[in-house]
């Protein structure tokens, strides 16, 4: 049941370059989207969230965007860094309960 | 450091067998969350704990059991053990009314079956 989906395993940019991550969901009833960053060996850690009566939050260089029509979130980082690259995970959860997860997004960043 | 801690770190044991992970969540936190992170795959939420409370279930299996105790650590009983059971086993936290739902994970216990 992949109600959340990160059709992209990995994605490589040039430092300084923008990053686009994407992510699709099919269940409608989700009112709260978040993303979620991993370093090997750590637990995710939280980036950037944005509620379903948004279309976009902005967090420094991170900044979701998220098309209800369409059922499809994006996280943009600008400019992107080395200590950026990760996994990205793309979450999405209703009222307040139980969190659902993409597969994630290796992002590289080369210098 | 999130706050949330997992013992143990690594463990490993044979098919058929029974393990016990552990998670304190973050001081204040009265929900503790459950994810199984296997090879290659996103995290598969288990089960949600709200002050003692079961609360929601995702992809847990039957022989798959959590509880969470008055002061509020969290079990997760994983009981006849198969190869496919070796993943990352995560737990989060996160403190009442939070709006956005933010979870703060723990480091993970990975858990190898041979």
């Amino acid at each position: 049941d992949q109600q959340v989906k990160q059709n992209s395993p990995s994605l490589s940019v040039q430092e300084g370059r923008i990053s686009i991550l994407n992510c699709d969901y099919t269940n409608s009833m989700f009112d709260y989207f978040l993303w979620y960053k991993k370093y090997p060996a750590e637990g995710p850690t939280f980036l950037i969230s944005i509620s379903s009566i948004k279309d976009k939050n902005e967090d420094g260089r991170f900044t979701v965007f998220l098309n209800k029509s369409a059922k499809h979130l994006s996280l943009h980082i600008v400019p992107s860094q080395p200590g950026d690259s990760a996994v990205y995970f793309c979450a999405a959860s209703f009222n307040n309960n139980d969190m659902r997860f993409g597969a994630g997004t290796r992002l590289t960043v080369k210098p | 450091d999130s706050g949330v801690t997992q013992t143990p770190k690594h463990l490993i044991t044979a098919t058929g067998q029974r393990v016990t992970l552990r998670c304190s969540p973050r001081s204040g936190d009265l929900s503790v969350y459950w994810y199984q992170q296997s090879l290659d795959q996103g995290l598969q939420f288990l089960i949600q704990y709200y002050n003692g409370e079961e609360r929601a279930k995702g992809n847990i299996l039957e022989r798959f059991s959590a509880q969470q105790f008055p002061d509020l650590h969290s079990e997760l009983n994983l009981s006849s053990l198969e190869l496919g059971d070796s993943a990352l086993y995560f737990c989060a936290s996160s403190a009442p009314g939070t709006l956005n739902n933010e979870q703060f994970f723990g480091p993970g216990t990975r858990l190898t079956v041979l």
